[in-house]
Formats: structure tokens, C-alpha cells, sequence
């Protein structure tokens, strides 16, 4: 059964960086996509960003220019960067599995992501 | 970015009542190309992260009582549980995958009446 495991430090000055780390076991890690999601209660769930096992990233554009997604193919983890915190980005953070579904257009293969069905138990962050 | 709006943002149901939730994007979330609706349905507790229900609008992940159902097409989707149950009680959120941003709806919060 596969399970995420996420960590990373959970409170933060403003200005400094956020990281977190989301190991992946018990499970393939190439033919997915690995998201890192937030939530407060006042903007709900938000979609930070998706990393596949080649690295090929797609941000938010709202956090683009702040966010960092890697990932580490020998040791089945994936990592979130968010620098230059403010108290706008306290919130508790997920990783997530995303489910990954191919289908030819013509001459052309085709990705996309359609669901995260596995995700980690959440990291409360806060910036202060 | 894709606006995503549930209606109603709270409902109360009586235990063995249908539950209809409403979900609207600003634009249509199907894919001619692939025949597929990108919205998908998910169910969170409290305390716990999000748990996929429907994908593809009306397609039941694996393990999801069969209560559950999803339909529509374009820009209006529905999440209907046929028969309130006890452990049903969550906030329930869409989300559409046609393009990035992967926004979500604001959530549904459903209660026993």
C-alpha cells in the first residue's frame, strides 16, 4: 500500500524559506504526478504545484515566482521550497499522488492529471 | 484560472436522505479530444487530508461505496449520495484538472439533520 510520509519545519519566521519533504513507499514512482497542495480556512485548498519523475514541473502561477518542486528519483522523495514567507502562507500543507492518464491526439501522446489519490497526513505551517 | 463554485456551502440531511451537491466551473471542463469531463470530487474529515471519491466526473474511485455519484458534463456537476450515512458527514470539495491551475471549489459542508 503506498503511503506518503511528509516533513519539514513548522514554524517560520517572515521573509525565510519554507521546505518540506514527502517520501514515497510502497509503490511506483514513475508513472505518476507529485503535488504539493494547502489549505486554510480562509482560501481552502489551493494547488501549489506538480513534479513528474523526470522533473518537469507546473506551478501555480499565483506562488510561480517563490516556489521550488524537486525531486529525487534514488530516493523515492519529492520536496516543496516556498521562500520569502509571510503570514499569507500559514497553512497546512499536503503532498499528494497524482493519478496520471495518457491518450494519443493524433499523431501526438498526450499527459494529464486527473486525481490524487494518495496523500501525506499534512504539515501545519506557520509563519510568524 | 478556472473559477470552481459549490452550491450550497452548508446542508443538512436526514439520515437515509439524498444529498445533492452543486459544482460549477467558469468554463467547460471536458476534453473533446478524450471524450472526458476533468472534474473530480473528493471528501474531507476532520483532521484528515482530502480523499478522492469521482474522477472524470462520474467515475467512483476504488473502495467508494456505490452511495456515491457523480454526473453532468461541461460546466455543471453534481455529487449525489443516495443514502445518508452516519460517516457521510464531511466537507466535500471539487476540483477541475482541464488546465493549470488545479483549482478547487470553496467546499460543502454536510451535516445530519
Amino acid at each position: 500500500q503506498v503511503q506518503l510520509q511528509q516533513w519539514g519545519a513548522g514554524v517560520l519566521k517572515p521573509s525565510k524559506t519554507l521546505s518540506l519533504t514527502c517520501a514515497v513507499s510502497g509503490g511506483s514512482f514513475n508513472d505518476y504526478y507529485w503535488n504539493w497542495i494547502r489549505q486554510t480556512p480562509g482560501k481552502g485548498l489551493e494547488w501549489i504545484g506538480e513534479i513528474n519523475h523526470s522533473g518537469s514541473t507546473n506551478y501555480n502561477p499565483s506562488l510561480k515566482s517563490r516556489v521550488t518542486i524537486s525531486i529525487d528519483t534514488s530516493k523515492n522523495e519529492f520536496s516543496l521550497k516556498l521562500r520569502s514567507l509571510t503570514g499569507a502562507d500559514t497553512a497546512v500543507y499536503y503532498c499528494a499522488r497524482g493519478l496520471r492518464f495518457s491518450y494519443w491526439s493524433g499523431d501526438l501522446l498526450y499527459y494529464n492529471q486527473y486525481g490524487m489519490d494518495v496523500w501525506g497526513r499534512g504539515t501545519s505551517v506557520t509563519v510568524s | 484560472d478556472i473559477v470552481m463554485t459549490q452550491s450550497p456551502e452548508s446542508l443538512a440531511v436526514s439520515l437515509g436522505e439524498r444529498a445533492a451537491i452543486h459544482c460549477t466551473s467558469s468554463e467547460s471542463l471536458f476534453y473533446s479530444s478524450n471524450n472526458k469531463n476533468y472534474l473530480t470530487w473528493y471528501q474531507q474529515k476532520p483532521g484528515q487530508p482530502p480523499k478522492l471519491l469521482i474522477y472524470w466526473a462520474s467515475t467512483r474511485e476504488s473502495g467508494v461505496p456505490d452511495r456515491f455519484s457523480g454526473s453532468g458534463s461541461g460546466t455543471d456537476f453534481t455529487l449525489t449520495i443516495s443514502s445518508l450515512q452516519p460517516e457521510d458527514v464531511a466537507v466535500y470539495y471539487c476540483q477541475q484538472y482541464y488546465t493549470a491551475p488545479y483549482t478547487f471549489g470553496q467546499g460543502t459542508k454536510l451535516e445530519i439533520k
